[in-house]
């Protein structure tokens, strides 16, 4: 079974700060994709890394796929009360002999951002 | 679009009781899933389908059966509640592999079991 531990599990920050999610294994996969989910809805995919190393921007989030492919973090620039939500993140495994893809996900951060 | 739809949105159970969740894509994905979100435990794979016709259990498969309808359609079936299965449901559907692969979820179903 392949884990993937997320750090921190909470975080309450002001408006403004900046903060950084962790995302970390002890196995490679083949990709690396963050969610957002909101109360009462179903996560919705905000990027998705593939090269180890690769750094990506969205707007204010910066997520980066480690080298060994085994790690992730989500950067937060000037956080908004808007950013407020579950992040979660998922690695990804091919196999082939269902022929499927499938996400192992992580437990969350829950962030709250206060005006 | 309507993606990915979920229903019910909310049901309280018995135990002993069964009940079918019923899941529906409209993007032509060949691949669905089911998966329960607990409190502190992130979202766990119950069963999944690569595509029209195959099953497969995930990581928490015991007290669930499935059908792949049809391309379009995936239900998950508790035949006899029990209150460990209280919890938030996701079907999701997904396309791509690797890079360009996503997962589309529904709104989930709230379970209760009492």
């Amino acid at each position: 079974t392949q884990l993937l531990e997320q750090s921190p599990q909470f975080l309450s920050i002001q408006e403004g700060e900046n903060l950084t999610v962790y995302c970390n294994s002890s196995s490679v996969f083949s990709s690396l994709q963050w969610y957002r989910q909101e109360p009462g809805e179903g996560p919705v995919l905000l990027v998705t890394v593939v090269t180890g190393g690769e750094v990506k921007k969205l707007k204010r989030l910066t997520f980066q796929f480690g080298d060994a492919r085994k790690d992730s973090s989500l950067h937060i620039t000037a956080a908004q009360p808007g950013d407020t939500g579950l992040y979660l993140c998922a690695g990804g495994v091919a196999y082939s002999g269902a022929g499927s893809y499938q996400l192992t996900f992580g437990k969350g951060t829950k962030l709250s951002v206060i005006p | 679009n309507a993606g990915v739809t979920q229903t019910p949105k909310f049901q309280v159970l018995k135990t002993g009781q069964s009940m079918t969740l019923q899941c529906a894509q409209d993007m032509n994905h060949n691949s669905m899933y089911w998966y329960r979100q607990d409190p502190g435990m992130g979202l766990r794979l119950i069963y999944y389908s690569a595509s029209e016709g195959t099953t497969d259990k995930g990581e928490v498969p015991n007290g669930y059966n499935v059908s792949r309808l049809n391309k379009r359609e995936f239900s998950l079936r508790l035949e006899s509640a029990a209150p460990s299965q209280t919890s938030v449901y996701f079907c999701a559907s997904a396309t791509g592999t690797s890079a360009s692969y996503e997962q589309y979820f529904g709104p989930g179903t709230r379970l209760t079991v009492t």
